[in-house]
């Protein structure tokens, strides 16, 4: 499949801050983006999807980026909040097809 | 939004028994729904495709006979991990897609397998 990773796997931000998790994708053919978060034990959660038509979409706290040129994805969270400590997941598909999952990234909240 | 119910949530079973997990799309129909291992502090990885009405679509190296999936209805898949071995023991975790909705995946909250 996909060859689909994650720069840093551990990434810990002070309560209230910005985080930025990054997200790099191999198939320039993928048209279909998703962050997901996981909590331990639990299956992943919908945060936010961007199609390859757009480079920037924004949700309630979360803005992903995309940057076709550099196959480049990211996850903005703005006011990080203790709840928002889980791992985050990339994932990139094609035609609303399967998807494929990247290795994750930690992120730890510090109140 | 959509609910993907999986079960069961956790399921310890010995070596050389079937286990058969069940996903459930709740309020929307789902013609093709998804299946993924999870190790732990890894990512998750596709396993298969699960078409309605036909075979199912695995990924390289995943062996059809081990793992059976059935897609029998358009709100049911089930994996079957055949002649379960300790190395079977994982997080198995569905998705399906609501195409009439909002269109996102939405995924089951996973089944823990151990086998003893």
């Amino acid at each position: 499949g996909e060859s689909v990773g994650l720069h840093l796997p551990t990434l810990s931000v002070q309560e209230g801050d910005n985080s930025i998790i990054n997200c790099a994708y191999s198939n320039s053919a993928s048209d279909y983006f998703i962050w997901y978060k996981q909590e331990s034990g639990k299956g992943p959660q919908f945060i936010i999807d961007i199609r390859s038509n757009m480079d920037k979409r924004q949700g309630q706290r979360v803005t992903v980026l995309l940057n076709k040129t550099v196959k480049h994805l990211s996850l903005q969270i703005a006011a990080t909040q203790p709840g928002d400590s889980a791992v985050y997941f990339c994932a990139e598909g094609y035609n609303f097809n399967k998807f494929y999952f990247g290795s994750g990234t930690k992120l730890n909240v510090k109140p | 939004g959509a609910v993907v119910s999986q079960h069961p949530s956790r399921v310890i079973c010995k070596s050389g028994t079937s286990v058969k997990i069940e996903c459930r799309s709740l309020d929307f129909q789902a013609t093709t729904m998804f299946w993924y291992r999870q190790f732990p502090k890894q990512s998750l990885m596709l396993m298969a495709t699960s078409n309605e009405g036909s075979k199912a679509t695995y990924e390289q190296g995943v062996e059809k006979d081990k793992f059976l999936i059935n897609h029998a209805s358009l709100t049911l898949s089930t994996l079957t991990v055949t002649s379960a071995h300790p190395e079977d023991s994982s997080f198995y975790i569905c998705s399906a897609r609501d195409q009439e909705g909002d269109g996102g995946y939405t995924f089951g909250s996973g089944t823990r397998l151990t086998v003893v």
